[in-house]
């Protein structure tokens, strides 16, 4: 399987900007994507294809990356963003990083 | 409007097999894949299977030998089932929609049914 690696949590002040990382144990590609999960709701898609952003996301949000290092970003952060961000591929079987919590403070 | 919404029993016996529902309404199940995802305090989300726009299934190794997905369009339901509980299943189980023919990424999620798994 293809692991995914991501450091567990971050803490910014409103307006900052933010860079949460992923690490792919092999090369992915661009076949990343990333997800918002608020505490008690499902994930919600932000970003896919590495650098392509849903339809309703807001542009504070963008995505980089390829290979084996992918980079979210959120610029400027708000209090709203507080949430567990993560990393999916889609180049082996489909796996989902552990999560970076972000906490606003 | 896309929506998703999974039904399942709350709480089941270790060694007992799980069934859940989702049903979905905005879109149809021959247009789109239907993935499930679990989330556990253990591993975190985990990719269980698809179903194909098709009908036919994939399912993660980890759970091939006592997972089976199905799908009754006319009902525009799609189904889970689990053999051979452990604790360790215990969890949030989603249904997902897959945002193309094979685009392996989830636009559209139900809210999740949570399943406790314990005598």
């Amino acid at each position: 399987d293809t692991v995914l690696t991501q450091s567990p949590a971050l803490a910014v002040s409103p307006g900052e900007r933010v860079t949460i990382s992923c690490r792919a144990s092999e090369s992915v590609s661009t076949l990343m994507h990333w997800y918002q999960q608020k505490p008690g709701q499902q994930p919600k898609l932000l970003i896919y294809l590495a650098s392509n952003l849903e339809s309703g996301v807001p542009a504070r949000f963008s995505g980089s990356g390829s290979g084996t290092d992918f980079t979210l970003t959120i610029d400027p952060v708000e209090a709203d963003d507080t949430a567990t961000y993560y990393c999916q591929q889609s180049w082996n079987d489909l796996t989902f990083g552990s999560g970076t919590k972000l906490e606003i403070k | 409007q896309v929506q998703l919404k999974e039904t399942g029993p709350g709480l089941v016996q270790p060694t007992q097999t799980l069934s859940i529902t989702c049903t979905v309404s905005g879109f149809s199940l021959t247009s789109y894949y239907m993935q499930w995802v679990r989330q556990t305090p253990g591993k975190g989300l985990e990719w269980m299977g698809f179903i194909r726009s098709g009908g036919s299934t994939e399912y993660n190794s980890e759970f091939k030998s006592r997972l089976s997905i199905s799908r009754d369009t006319s009902k525009n339901q799609v189904f889970l089932k689990m053999n051979s509980l452990k604790t360790e299943d215990t969890g949030v189980y989603y249904c997902a929609r897959d945002q193309g023919l094979g685009a392996y990424y989830f636009d559209y999620w139900g809210q999740g049914v949570m399943v406790t798994v314990s005598s």
